[in-house]
């Protein structure tokens, strides 16, 4: 079955404790995202990637970090959390060319302490 | 800044009725405008799209209208159903963009 998976999907922690969240998707996409949603402000990309060892900034970057050195995953990686950070985060991924049709993970509950 | 204003944030519907979901754009590159539909607890999902050079686009129930010289685009779903109850988001691409600006979301209840 063609996903993209995520994990944890639940995630309660600290102020300050370094986490990863993971996603994978087996559809050999080679664009991949992530993106946070809060109520009233929709989906924000965070980070994106367009194919492997390449990642740009999305419109709320900071305090975030992203690597992608295999076609398939794409962590995102949250080096000293804060309480600001507590959202739902989504992974997606779409073919080459453009996110024109961008499938989504199940998505990642995140509290932050 | 919001490059894509979505209205109304909630929506409240009777079984059968039309549901109507509005989006605006500032950016004049974007040339792609995409429905999302999510369900509680799950991942937004594809719905429905456009592009600019057509004025409608319709999908079963569903329909895009497009006015590009407002900078407009809508969703409108017939007959709605109990089962369309979810949030919607309205997106747009630049055609030189690597990716989708998206509007801040409706919640739509279709009452039985």
């Amino acid at each position: 079955e063609a996903q993209v998976t995520q994990n944890p999907r639940y995630l309660i922690t600290v102020t300050g404790k370094k986490l990863t969240v993971t996603c994978s998707q087996n559809m050999n996409h080679e664009y991949m995202s992530w993106y946070r949603q809060d109520p009233g402000l929709g989906l924000r990309q965070i980070y994106y990637s367009m194919n492997v060892e390449v990642t740009d900034k999305g419109d709320v970057p900071e305090g975030y970090k992203v690597s992608r050195k295999e076609k398939r995953n794409f962590p995102l990686i949250l080096e000293s959390p804060s309480p600001n950070q507590t959202s739902l985060y989504f992974c997606a991924s779409a073919v080459a060319g453009g996110p024109d049709t961008q499938y989504f993970g199940p998505g990642t509950r995140l509290t932050v302490l | 800044q919001q490059q894509v204003k979505q209205s109304p944030q909630s929506l409240i519907v009777q079984k059968g009725g039309i549901s109507i979901i509005n989006c605006a754009y500032e950016n004049t590159a974007f040339d792609y405008f995409p429905w999302y539909q999510q369900f509680p607890g799950k991942g937004p999902a594809l719905l429905i799209a456009i592009r600019p050079d057509v004025s409608e686009k319709k999908e079963g129930r569903f329909t895009i209208s497009f006015n590009k010289s407002a900078k407009q685009f809508s969703l409108h779903i017939m007959d709605s159903q109990p089962g369309d109850s979810a949030t919607y988001f309205c997106a747009a691409r630049r055609s030189s963009g690597d990716k989708l600006t998206f509007g801040t979301g409706t919640r739509l209840a279709v009452r039985p």
